[in-house]
Order: structure tokens, then C-alpha cells, then sequence
């Protein structure tokens, strides 16, 4: 079945860095852009970051642009999210989610698969 | 481009319906989207583009409007509609969410 697993969340210093992973099955990925969305305990939904299909453009939340770096390696079938200087105000759950979309090249109309979410805490 | 949902909270009965408001704080034409979001789970596309529904989502869950002004409708609550629904703008990067509308039991 369609299905995004993500990993390596953890607890990390301020400063550090993470890599995060979103592995997909059940669907072409190659054909899909991907989103990461982070929610903060007890918050909403932030979106973060968007991949095109093929890798080939990127968008950012202002507050993670510079230290955040989306990628995806198709071959592998996953996503991933790097995280520089992290912040206390990262601290959240993040979720990787499809971009739904009527082709590879359509617009993009919503997030219509996610994972369950990996957990990241900054804390000293 | 910030949207604004309200009420924060709302309490209703089984059966009973539900609307849900989105205002936009910027002109997003009909590039609205709608989710669901239940305890412990990632979020659930229920309507894109304001109006269409997503596959798989039932008929009583309906949205409307246009411009910046917007609104999620269930009719005929069930009992599993009682959850957070969060609307999303796909106007322009970069993308946003609204604070959320909890529904909840009475």
C-alpha cells in the first residue's frame, strides 16, 4: 500500500545537525514532489520545505532557509531533510507528505499521503 | 499570506453540522485546501481547490468560496468526524496553514 516512513528524529543541542529520512512505497515516488510539514507540541501544522519530482527545484519556510536543506534520491525511493544550527523553535514532529498533483507536471494541489511523523527536540 | 480559522472550538452533537471558516489574508483565488487531523495521526486531505473533494471523502464534507474567504461545511456529524481541521493555502510560497478548528463532542 501507499506508505511514507519517516526516521531519525532525535534529541539534539542547539546548534547541531539532523538528517532526516522519509522512505516511500506503494506508489511511483520518481513522479511526485515531496513536502516536509513540522508540527510543534500541542500546535498546528507548519509547512518547511518542497522537492520537485525530480529534484530540480526547492522552496523553503523563511525561518529554516539557509540552514534547512531539502533533497531526494529517487533511486532509493526517499526523501530527506537536512538540519543545521538547529534551534529550540525546531523542536516539533516532523511529517513527510506527498504533494498531490494531477502529473509530474501539474500543479501541485495539496498533500494527499503522509507518514506518521518522526520527533525532533532541541534541548541543552 | 496568513489564514485566520474560526471558531477555535467547536462543540456539537452527533448529526448536527459544522461549519468551519478560513479567511485569507490575501487573495488565494480558489487555492484552498482542507485537512483533517485525529490524535496521534498525520493529517488527511479531505477538499482541494476550495470545492473538490479528495478520494475516498465522504459527501456530507463540503467547501466553498473564493478570493479570502472560505468554509469547510459537515453535515450530519459522525462520530468520527469529531477531530482538527486545518485549512492550506497553495497561492504562492511559501505555503501556510491556518491555526486549526478543533471540533469536539457536546
Amino acid at each position: 500500500q501507499v506508505q511514507l516512513v519517516e526516521s531519525g528524529g532525535g534529541v539534539v543541542q542547539p546548534g547541531r545537525s539532523l538528517r532526516l529520512s522519509c522512505a516511500a512505497s506503494g506508489f511511483a515516488f520518481s513522479s511526485f514532489g515531496m513536502h516536509w510539514v513540522r508540527q510543534a507540541p500541542g500546535k498546528g501544522l507548519e509547512w518547511v520545505a518542497v522537492i520537485w519530482f525530480d529534484g530540480s527545484q526547492t522552496y523553503y519556510l523563511d525561518s529554516v532557509e539557509g540552514r534547512f536543506t531539502i533533497s531526494r534520491d529517487n533511486s532509493k525511493k526517499t526523501l530527506y531533510l537536512q538540519m543545521n544550527s538547529l534551534s529550540v523553535e525546531d523542536t516539533a514532529l516532523y511529517y513527510c507528505a506527498r504533494a498531490a498533483s494531477t502529473s509530474k507536471f501539474g500543479d501541485q494541489y495539496g498533500m494527499d499521503v503522509w507518514g506518521q511523523g518522526t520527533t525532533v527536540t532541541v534541548s541543552s | 499570506i496568513v489564514l485566520t480559522q474560526s471558531p477555535a472550538t467547536l462543540s456539537l452533537s452527533p448529526g448536527e453540522r459544522a461549519t468551519l471558516s478560513c479567511r485569507a489574508s490575501h487573495y488565494i483565488h480558489t487555492y484552498l485546501a482542507w485537512y483533517q487531523q485525529k490524535p496521534g495521526q498525520g493529517p488527511r486531505l479531505l477538499i482541494y481547490d476550495t470545492s473538490n473533494r479528495a478520494a475516498g471523502i465522504p459527501a456530507r464534507f463540503r467547501g466553498s468560496g473564493s478570493g479570502t474567504d472560505f468554509t469547510l461545511t459537515i453535515s450530519n456529524l459522525e462520530p468520527e468526524d469529531f477531530a482538527v481541521y486545518y485549512c492550506q493555502h497553495r497561492s504562492d510560497w511559501p505555503l501556510t496553514f491556518g491555526g486549526g478548528t478543533k471540533v469536539e463532542i457536546k
